[in-house]
């Protein structure tokens, strides 16, 4: 079956402009997670949501980020006024329930802030 | 606050056997994950602990004791596609699940 797919795979913005990276969980999944990994690092808790409802927002790091899955399925991460400390991959994944449930990763967007 | 330490890198030669340690410390524990992250790619899962003791799953192993804050991946019969960096997470089990991460261990396997 389908995995967790991300849109688009690479971005590339200039300092200030606003961003908007789409994630596609696997059909049916309750649970859903943004993470930004640094390069060389481990990924980082942004987000998490359950259905529709943002539970969870403590990791964004700042207002600039921002955050919705209004249905229940799809999730949009928008970015506004980026800043080049935004450079990252932004991974998106999905779990059945979310109680200790495996998290199954999206191949991540790369974004490239100049 | 949340920490897991993991090495850096490693190298190991192809048909050997390698152990990635992992130690943490957390606010609370839900179970422990490891990942494999090819460059460039998602992270894919490969074994879970939540109880202490020993996980096989083909040629990976996970083991866990959760007194020590510590867990290892084995890798056996190295091939060259597991050159990858490994991942232990935890989630602490407070509100959202959420995984917290190492930094990840880079493994080298040669020839």
């Amino acid at each position: 079956g389908a995995g967790v797919s991300q849109s688009p795979r690479y971005k590339v913005a200039k300092r200030g402009q606003d961003v908007a990276l789409r994630c596609d969980p696997i059909s049916g999944h309750v649970s859903l997670f943004w993470y930004q990994q640094a390069l060389g690092q481990g990924p980082e808790f942004l987000t998490y949501f359950q259905n529709e409802a943002q539970l969870d927002k403590s990791g964004l790091p700042s207002d600039r980020f921002f955050a919705e899955r209004p249905e229940g399925s799809v999730s949009t991460l928008k970015i506004q006024r980026t800043q080049q400390e935004d450079s990252a991959v932004y991974l998106c994944a999905s779990s059945p329930d979310g109680l200790t449930d495996t998290q199954y990763f999206g191949p991540g967007t790369r974004l490239t802030v100049l | 606050g949340q920490n897991i330490d993991q090495p850096t890198e490693m190298t190991a030669t192809e048909g050997a056997i390698v152990q990635i340690n992992c130690t943490y410390q957390t606010s609370g524990f839900n179970g422990l994950f490891w990942y494999q992250q090819h460059a460039g790619e998602a992270p894919t899962f490969l074994s879970y602990n939540v109880l202490d003791g020993l996980e096989e799953k083909g040629r990976f192993s996970s083991f866990l004791s959760r007194s020590k804050g510590y867990s290892y991946l084995l890798l056996k019969e190295l091939q060259m596609k597991d050159s990858a960096s490994y991942l232990c997470a935890v989630s602490s089990g407070a509100g959202s699940y959420q995984l917290t991460f190492g930094k990840g261990t880079k493994l080298s396997v040669i020839p």
